[in-house]
């Protein structure tokens, strides 16, 4: 399978624990992408890395929360302190930016965070 | 106001039924994407699409960008088509960040 590949499937924890979790992205992508799905709701853009540069973050992105991509490969998101209120599905996407305008993003599976 | 606005927000339908969904934005964009979504949350990309129409199999989609309206369109409906079908906009000024604004989905089911 050559797609995108988020790992768990699926955390639950307790408040106040830290979780971390891996996405991979199709190989030769350059942009990598983390949302967060609530219930009912369409996702929100978290951040994204182009290679191992985070070139953006959204305002949704406390301090709680930071991701990296040390290799360009891989990336990480990580919890810490969890809250109830970051309960989600965390999605992660990849696209191939190769400067001709409009890229296709293709997703993951998603991680679903269930903080009791 | 939601940057992007899907309607309606719930369909149901009967199969062979042609299906409609649309999506207005209030942003400069520099693509717009229609996905599926699947209980259990598997998103799939459908269309990206910056002008015109697109047509896959059943599916069309079609992008007013003066009017900054967009419609999915779904002809000879079929239960398998039951699913979540999101509009998502791409920012415009093209080259810098590309994070997806998503409307919030039309949950669409379609009966046998």
């Amino acid at each position: 399978d050559t797609g995108v590949s988020q790992d768990p499937r699926h955390k639950i924890t307790k408040r106040g624990q830290n979780v971390t979790f891996r996405c991979d992205p199709i190989s030769e992508h350059n942009r990598l992408y983390w949302y967060r799905q609530t219930l009912g709701q369409g996702p929100e853009f978290l951040t994204y890395f182009q290679n191992e540069a985070q070139l953006e973050k959204s305002r949704l992105l406390s301090d709680r929360f930071s991701a990296e991509r040390p290799k360009g490969s891989f990336s990480t998101l990580e919890i810490q302190r969890t809250e109830q209120g970051d309960s989600a599905m965390y999605l992660c996407a990849s696209s191939l930016a190769n400067g001709k305008g409009h890229y296709e993003q293709y997703f993951g599976p998603g991680t679903r965070l269930t903080v009791t | 106001k939601n940057e992007v606005e899907q309607s309606p927000q719930n369909l149901t339908a009967q199969e062979g039924e042609f299906i409609t969904i649309n999506c207005s934005y209030s942003v400069g964009i520099s693509a717009l994407h229609w996905l599926q979504q699947h209980p259990g949350g598997g998103i799939v990309s459908l269309f990206m699409l910056s002008s015109g129409k697109k047509k896959h199999g059943r599916l069309i989609a079609t992008i007013n960008i003066q009017e900054k309206h967009s419609s999915l369109h779904i002809t000879a409906s079929h239960p398998r088509d039951s699913a979540v079908y999101i509009c998502a906009v791409s920012p415009g000024g093209g080259g810098g960040a590309d994070g997806l604004t998503f409307g919030k989905g039309t949950h669409l089911i379609i009966q046998p």
